[in-house]
């Protein structure tokens, strides 16, 4: 299994663009979350998904987009880029018993917005 | 706002010491999880404790939890160099939907 894959590893945006960061997992979880990742505050979560079709709201979700239209992908999307956006962006899954608590993490990718 | 702060920040211990890294939290937890995150990669799952237990072992790492004081403590015995990483303690929210992360412990040990 290759776990959770994220693309690309490096992405550097003018302010106002726009781009869709990639992930996908083979371990046919059903969650599957978004968090950016900035110096000093840990991780912060930006949306998450309970399944395909469904989709829901973290603590920092403004100025991103989420749809789950497949168990396997859940895709980021920055629909016009701003620094602050500047970060390093970390996608996860979890198993689907009530019990499986543990992430998995991607490698990440690391956003600049100039 | 965040549910688990670490303590301290940085740590600095020669090869061979035990290092112990502090996790508070704020509100009422199912379980308590510790990562690891190496230099430029993602994390990766350490040890869980669920609120139910109060010490938990794996290998070198020990995972204490105080639910009265609402804090948490991991230890890494016999440190290695390749134990240098920042370590993160983490919370579930809303039935294990949000994980909620401290800002991290940075550990170094020197060779």
């Amino acid at each position: 299994n290759a776990g959770v894959t994220q693309t690309p590893k490096f992405q550097v945006l003018k302010t106002g663009q726009s781009m869709t960061l990639q992930c996908a997992q083979d371990m046919n979880h059903e969650y599957m979350s978004w968090y950016r990742q900035d110096p000093g505050m840990g991780l912060r979560l930006i949306h998450y998904s309970v399944g395909a079709g469904i989709t829901d709201q973290g603590e920092v979700p403004n100025g991103y987009n989420v749809s789950r239209s497949t168990t396997e992908d859940f895709p980021l999307r920055l629909l016009s880029a701003a620094p602050s956006q500047t970060s390093v962006y970390f996608c996860a899954s979890r198993g689907n018993r009530v019990s499986s608590y543990e992430q998995y993490f991607g490698p990440g990718t690391r956003l600049t917005v100039t | 706002s965040q549910q688990g702060e670490e303590d301290p920040q940085a740590l600095s211990i020669q090869e061979g010491e035990n290092a112990t890294m502090n996790c508070s939290y704020k509100t009422s937890i199912n379980n308590l999880q510790w990562y690891r995150q190496n230099s430029g990669r993602g994390l990766v799952h350490l040890i869980l404790i669920r609120s139910n237990e109060r010490e938990k072992h794996s290998g070198r790492l020990r995972v204490t939890l105080d639910t009265s004081k609402k804090s948490s403590s991991l230890l890494i015995t016999a440190s290695r160099a390749a134990d240098t990483a920042s370590y993160f303690c983490a919370t579930p929210m809303e039935y294990g939907n949000k994980l909620v992360f401290g800002a991290g412990t940075i550990l170094r040990v020197k060779s």
